[in-house]
């Protein structure tokens, strides 16, 4: 079953509106983190945001802004005032332990276009 | 500040060849995950060390082996190479510590690998 849904596989926006991608997860750990990587055309991965399972406070980063809901097993990423350079994929991951490491486990990503 | 490195950056190859791509993690990093990539997909988590041992398996193919070397460098072996293969490969460390930034893997470049 899958661990991470980004339902969303493709947005396309205007210029200058404000986009949410979604991200809901799965996990039976009291202890986890939640991750979103944007990997822009050239195909680097590009961190974004950690988020601990205990940590349920909004984050906000100039455009960007994440909302925790942990009531709703939600991780969801909002981009205001959107740009041409926002355009990517966006994968929403979450960790969980495995062995003796924690290893990423990957929404299938949402591709946001954002056209002049 | 140092970043994780990896080579090369593009592989073509043909069916049956052989590749060895290879990572150097951020000095005094100590784990080393390896993830494929395929084109339109989700990264798939392949196998990770820590201390230079095996930590953990995922959705490794037979056909591929690594290991991560005194230096903490690690190498992801290929062989018999499929069409199916070519994707883009990357690579993430991190640090075990007790401090919050345990599960912060910083991702490579990628490789980028085509089978002909």
């Amino acid at each position: 079953a899958q661990k991470v849904t980004q339902a969303q596989t493709e947005i396309s926006v205007v210029e200058k509106e404000d986009v949410t991608l979604d991200c809901v997860y799965e996990t039976r750990d009291t202890t986890y983190y939640l991750f979103w990587y944007k990997q822009p055309p050239s195909g680097e991965l590009v961190f974004l945001i950690r988020r601990n399972s205990f940590d349920e406070q909004n984050e906000i980063s100039g455009r960007y802004s994440w909302n925790f809901q942990k009531s709703t097993s939600s991780f969801n990423f909002t981009i205001t005032a959107s740009q041409v350079v926002d355009s990517a994929v966006y994968f929403c991951a979450l960790s969980e332990q495995s062995g003796n490491n924690r290893k990423l486990i990957w929404g299938l990503g949402t591709s946001l276009a954002v056209n002049p | 500040a140092a970043g994780v490195i990896q080579s090369p950056r593009h592989l073509i190859k043909e069916k049956r060849e052989t590749a060895t791509l290879k990572c150097y993690p951020i000095p005094r990093h100590d784990t080393v995950y390896w993830y494929q990539q395929g084109p339109g997909q989700d990264p798939q988590f392949l196998i990770s060390f820590y201390e230079k041992m095996q930590s953990d398996k995922g959705s490794i193919p037979d056909r591929f082996s690594a290991q991560q070397f005194s230096d903490y460098h690690s190498e992801l072996n290929m062989s018999s190479l499929e069409l199916g293969d070519s994707a883009l490969y990357f690579c993430a460390s991190s640090r075990r510590t007790s401090g919050s930034r345990e599960d912060e893997q910083f991702f490579g470049p990628g490789t980028r690998l085509t089978v002909l």
